[in-house]
């Protein structure tokens, strides 16, 4: 069965240092989102892509941020200069469609990386 | 700023037990509610997309109802197996590509 794949499954930086989560989604998916939780704390947003471009980001995904789809396969999340609180799981997902109905909207997540800034 | 919740946060029942969650979502705005299952160290499984007011849907044990009109879903589980240990996630969807999640209910089957 098709599955979104990330790597790596634990990463642990310095702060001030910029890491890189790579994320493979499922093939046929035009759809690709990053999220995070933050320990004891809730699934959150971060961002959405479509067609090369942000469709949506929310306002935790402010400028140390960037996301790219570098090849046909991978898409990542670059956080440019760590901080302590960026320490969280970060989860990828694809989905085939966005809005035209409820199946094919449905997200497929990744097992996520866990990101420690020391 | 969306609010979905989730109760309880955590539950301990014994195998064979039937055990229910909740989730409660805002009751404008809606597009769909969706319902996974996770396992520590595995990705987040889907388990349902409910997107109609009194929808019911089913899969194995698993079963969850949606209440669009007063903002809710419920998520049943029939006589609970240890392998049903993990943290049950709903997210809310108002029709953009976001879901907005709750907290989960960590849910831990005794054999």
């Amino acid at each position: 069965e098709p599955e979104v794949t990330q790597t790596p499954s634990h990463q642990v930086t310095q702060m001030g240092q910029e890491v890189i989560l790579r994320c493979v989604p499922i093939s046929n998916h035009l759809y690709f989102y990053w999220y995070r939780q933050i320990l004891g704390q809730k699934v959150e947003f971060l961002v959405s892509f479509y067609n090369n471009e942000i469709s949506e980001k929310s306002e935790i995904f402010d400028d140390q941020f960037s996301v790219e789809r570098p090849d046909g396969s991978n898409f990542t999340l670059k956080i440019r200069s760590t901080k302590l609180e960026d320490s969280a799981m970060y989860f990828c997902a694809s989905s085939e469609a966005l809005l035209s109905g409820a199946s094919n909207n449905e997200q497929f997540f990744g097992p996520g990386t866990r990101l420690t800034v020391l | 700023i969306l609010n979905v919740e989730q109760s309880p946060q955590s539950l301990h029942v014994q195998e064979g037990d039937s055990t229910n969650f909740t989730c409660s979502f805002p009751s404008s705005n809606f597009y769909a509610l969706h319902w996974y299952r996770w396992e520590t160290a595995k990705s987040p499984e889907a388990l349902f997309v409910m997107t109609l007011n009194g929808d019911e849907k089913k899969k194995g044990r698993i079963s969850a109802t949606l209440n669009t009109k007063e903002g809710y879903s419920y998520l049943y589980i029939k006589g609970s197996q240890p392998e049903d240990s993990a943290t049950y996630l709903c997210a809310f969807n108002s029709g953009y590509s976001t879901l907005t999640f709750g907290k989960g209910t960590m849910l831990l089957v005794s054999p």
